[in-house]
């Protein structure tokens, strides 16, 4: 049963490319959480978002970030017009739901640097 | 205020020691609690969830207190393979705050 998988495990974007990270959740997961983590910090949500819907952005900057979890196919967080300041480790989560009882599982992360 | 908080550390220590971490949290409507570890450059592991009656798992022994806010995970005959960030995490409605973790270095 393969865990969370994100691609890519490394990006490196010059100042005002677009970055795309992509989180494919476990088998029988809906619920996925994207995380930014700089260097010596710890882990600040971002989004949480299950198929088709955004149910919590409030991590998320207002400008030049943006997630999605299409129908099909993974999930997306994407950045434009990246600035130093992005570079970080994004990591994905996600859960079977919202219930006591299910427990949040990790992607590898995506290594985001900005030159 | 921190909505979850913990000691930074460095915890250094021998292997064979016996070693507690503390956690506090601000937020009492919390309703699930659990233990990461993440070691350098990687991804947080579920180390263990938290329940009100106290659990354990093998060498580690993880504690809740609602009254006073607060959560702690003891390991016992330490390991060199222990040696990480351990997480401390609570969970509202579907909402995971992490504490910025406690190092802990095993030192042979």
């Amino acid at each position: 049963n393969a865990g969370v998988m994100q691609n890519p495990r490394h990006l490196v974007r010059r100042r005002g490319q677009e970055a795309r990270l992509r989180c494919s959740p476990m088998k029988g997961h809906s619920h996925v959480y994207w995380y930014r983590q700089l260097p010596e910090e710890g882990l600040k949500f971002m989004v949480y978002l299950q198929k088709e819907n955004i149910i919590d952005e409030s991590g998320m900057p207002k400008e030049r970030f943006s997630a999605e979890f299409p129908k099909e196919g993974p999930s997306i967080l994407r950045i434009q017009q990246v600035v130093r300041g992005d570079s970080a480790a994004y990591f994905c989560a996600s859960s079977r739901g919202t219930s006591e009882s299910y427990e949040q599982y990790f992607g590898p992360g995506t290594r985001l640097t900005v030159t | 205020r921190k909505e979850v908080e913990q000691d930074p550390g460095p915890f250094n220590v021998p292997e064979g020691a016996t070693v507690a971490f503390n956690c506090t949290y601000s937020n009492s409507a919390s309703q699930s609690f659990f233990w990461y570890r993440q070691d350098c450059r990687k991804e947080p592991k579920l180390l263990m969830s938290v329940y009100s009656s106290g659990n354990e798992d093998g060498r580690f022994t993880a504690q809740l207190n609602r009254a006073s806010q607060y959560i702690s995970l003891l390991i016992r005959d330490s390991k060199l393979s222990d040696s990480a960030t351990y997480l401390c995490v609570t969970r509202g409605t579907y909402k995971y705050i992490f504490g910025t973790g406690t190092r802990l270095k095993v030192l042979a």
